[in-house]
């Protein structure tokens, strides 16, 4: 199975920063790289799928980049709305597995 | 709109069963493949099966293998998941998820707002 690692596991941000999480898969996953967003006690919801393409409805705040091994998450300025968990997940190969998630919280 | 809605979980007992159901709406169920992903309480996400569209093809996390069957009734709309030989560590939020293909790219693009399974005596 590939491993995916993120970094950080928690971060503190105050509003307006800009933040940066990466995602590191355990083999080459070419772009088929995804992040979601989860708040707390509600389901995922997709932000990037592809490694960089921005899901219908999901604010251009958020970005991504990378190929390969190394992905990135970017939100470039940070809104009330954007505390949450972060994950990746590679759907290069089954199983597709999951980051052990980001949690961005208040500064 | 999109619409998943999971049901079917509840508390029972380690050794016990529980068939979980995700009813969709809003889209042409029939052409997409569907997923079960779970997340135990405090912990990261994990993917349980798939089922590919017209129900041809399915595969599952090994620590559900034997345990839990996958299911599709394209004529009703509906997803389900059987669960076997529950075990304690299977406690978890359980969600229904749709499969996207934009660009070729694989992702989980719709969720239900997930359904509790407790195991425990």
């Amino acid at each position: 199975d590939i491993q995916v690692t993120q970094s950080p596991s928690s971060l503190s941000a105050s509003i307006g920063d800009r933040v940066t999480i990466t995602c590191r898969a355990s083999q080459s996953v070419n772009k088929y790289l995804n992040w979601y967003q989860q708040q707390p006690g509600k389901a995922p919801k997709l932000l990037i799928y592809g490694a960089s393409s921005l899901q219908n409805g999901v604010p251009s705040r958020f970005s991504g980049s990378g190929s390969g091994t190394d992905f990135t998450l970017t939100i470039s300025s940070l809104q009330p709305e954007d505390f949450a968990t972060y994950c990746c997940q590679q759907t290069y190969s089954t199983p597709p597995t999951f980051g052990q998630g980001t949690k961005v919280e208040i500064k | 709109q999109v619409q998943l809605v999971e049901s079917g979980g509840g508390v029972v007992q380690p050794g016990g069963s529980l068939r979980l159901s995700c009813a969709a709406s809003g889209f042409t169920f029939r052409s997409y493949g569907m997923h079960w992903v779970r997340q135990a309480p405090g912990k990261g996400l994990e993917w349980v099966a798939v089922i590919w569209y017209d129900g041809s093809n399915k595969y599952y996390a090994d620590s559900v293998k034997g345990r839990f069957t996958i299911s599709r009734d394209n004529s009703k709309n509906t997803l389900y998941l059987q669960m076997n030989s529950l075990r304690v560590e299977d406690t978890a939020v359980f969600y229904c998820a749709r499969e996207g293909s934009p660009d070729g790219y694989k992702s989980f693009d719709y969720w239900g707002q997930g359904t509790l399974v407790t195991v425990s005596s």
